[in-house]
């Protein structure tokens, strides 16, 4: 496998469901994102890690929980989630988070639908 | 508050050029990103700007303004590949990545 990886491509879930997210990189980078991308609006950053250490959480609801047990995977735990949440999630990686090395290298994302 | 603009759709001839352009206030400017996003697909990256002027890259150049906080993504010798959304994206005080909302390309024969 190369890039960044996520399973599963696609989620179908009841409100009352729990279900996680997983993202994998292999390409060596220290830091990783979750974002929410719905139609016609700008990329929602949601988390960041970076070493492993969550260093950005945007107001995002406590039903979103994220997990970091080394810097090359990432999970995104979900439970009792809203049909407002449906929507794609996207996993990313970068070197670092300063200039250049703020690259940022995506998955092909998670579509999730809530019922 | 933080603000990236850029126009929502724009349709273009296969073979023309087109110019794509992005305006943004944020707080402090640590260089712009543009990626490239097919329907159904991963953003993957363009190109990234720090210092003002034009960056080429075969049919893609990407231009930057500091003092003008705008920036502009040409495509050249358009195909049809090149129907996707392009994505413009700030770096700001803190290196958070700002991002506009894309603009959706569209290329017609």
């Amino acid at each position: 496998e190369t890039g960044v990886t996520q399973t599963p491509r696609h989620l179908v879930m009841g409100m009352t469901n729990k279900k996680s997210l997983k993202c994998e990189q292999h390409l060596g980078h220290n830091a990783m994102y979750w974002y929410k991308q719905s139609a016609k609006k700008p990329l929602e950053l949601m988390f960041v890690y970076n070493f492993k250490e969550q260093t950005e959480n945007n107001s995002v609801p406590s039903r979103f929980s994220p997990e970091c047990p080394n810097s090359s995977h990432l999970f995104l735990h979900l439970h009792t989630l809203q049909p407002e949440d449906s929507a794609l999630y996207l996993c990313a990686s970068s070197p670092g988070t300063s200039g250049a090395y703020n690259e940022q290298f995506f998955g092909p994302g998670t579509r999730l639908t809530v019922l | 508050g933080q603000n990236i603009d850029q126009p929502t759709e724009m349709t273009a001839t296969e073979g023309a050029i087109v110019q794509i352009n992005c305006t943004y206030q944020t707080s402090g400017f640590n260089g712009l990103f543009w990626y490239q996003q097919h329907a159904g697909e991963a953003p993957t990256f363009l190109s990234y700007n720090v210092l003002d002027g034009l960056e080429e890259k075969g049919r893609f150049s990407s231009f930057l303004s500091r003092s003008k906080g705008y920036s502009y993504l040409l495509l050249k010798e358009l195909q049809m590949k090149d129907s996707a959304s392009y994505l413009c994206a700030v770096v700001d005080s803190n290196y958070q990545l700002i991002w506009g909302a894309g603009t959706k390309l569209i290329i017609k024969p």
